[in-house]
């Protein structure tokens, strides 16, 4: 089993510009996640998906974060413009209801 | 508002030790606390998860106590190991199992065991 994968790794970009990270889950997880995790601190989360409908996005800053899960398997996570606060690490986890809730290594963002 | 609190912020335990990281929680619907693991680089690992109808649960030198009056649990390390050494975050989450859920994590106790 490949586990959650996720890319890229790592990312640089200036502020202002655009940047997505993308997300694959494990096999058969009809629920996805996607986490931000700052420096010295836990995960907190940004959106929940159920297949593809979007159950819970109270977290995510919609003015400039956009998420999408085509066909419930693949998600991608976008920010535009990106701000320096938004230099964070993004994980991406899956579950079923069988269980298995497993992150990916996540997303270093840093934004200059 | 952290509705989960983590202490210490970091530890450090000689080779055999035991690690004890403390968690409080808010929250009274929470009734599912799970410990992840996390080494640089790498996203959270589950390690062990209790539910609120037990006061303790053991797997190898994992141990959870959960004290539900005083909305409290502890992870510990019994006979802690240099490749223990890893940020530990406490979590809990409404749903038994913790699947289709949101995790409310705590802010990580960062363990470094010497030898």
């Amino acid at each position: 089993e490949a586990g959650v994968v996720q890319s890229p790794r790592y990312k640089i970009i200036e502020k202002k510009q655009p940047v997505a990270f993308w997300c694959n889950p494990i096999s058969g997880h009809n629920t996805l996640y996607w986490y931000r995790q700052n420096l010295g601190q836990g995960p907190e989360l940004l959106i929940r998906y159920e297949n593809e409908e979007a159950v819970d996005d109270s977290q995510l800053p919609k003015d400039r974060f956009s998420a999408e899960r085509l066909k419930g398997v693949d998600s991608t996570l976008k920010i535009q413009p990106a701000e320096l606060g938004d230099s964070a690490v993004y994980l991406c986890a899956s579950s079923s209801i069988a269980g298995g809730y497993t992150f990916g290594s996540g997303t270093r963002l840093t934004v200059v | 508002q952290q509705q989960v609190k983590q202490s210490p912020q970091s530890l450090i335990v000689q080779k055999g030790g035991i690690s004890i990281i403390n968690c409080a929680y808010e929250n009274t619907a929470f009734d599912y606390f799970p410990w992840y693991q996390q080494f640089p680089g790498k996203g959270p690992a589950l390690l062990i998860a209790i539910r609120p109808d037990v006061s303790e649960k053991k797997e190898g030198r994992f141990t959870i106590s959960f004290n539900k009056s005083a909305k409290q649990f502890s992870l510990h390390i019994m006979d802690s190991q240099p490749g223990d050494s890893a940020t530990y975050f406490c979590a809990a989450s409404k749903g038994h199992t913790g699947t289709a859920s949101k995790l409310t994590f705590g802010t990580g106790t960062r363990l470094q065991v010497t030898l």
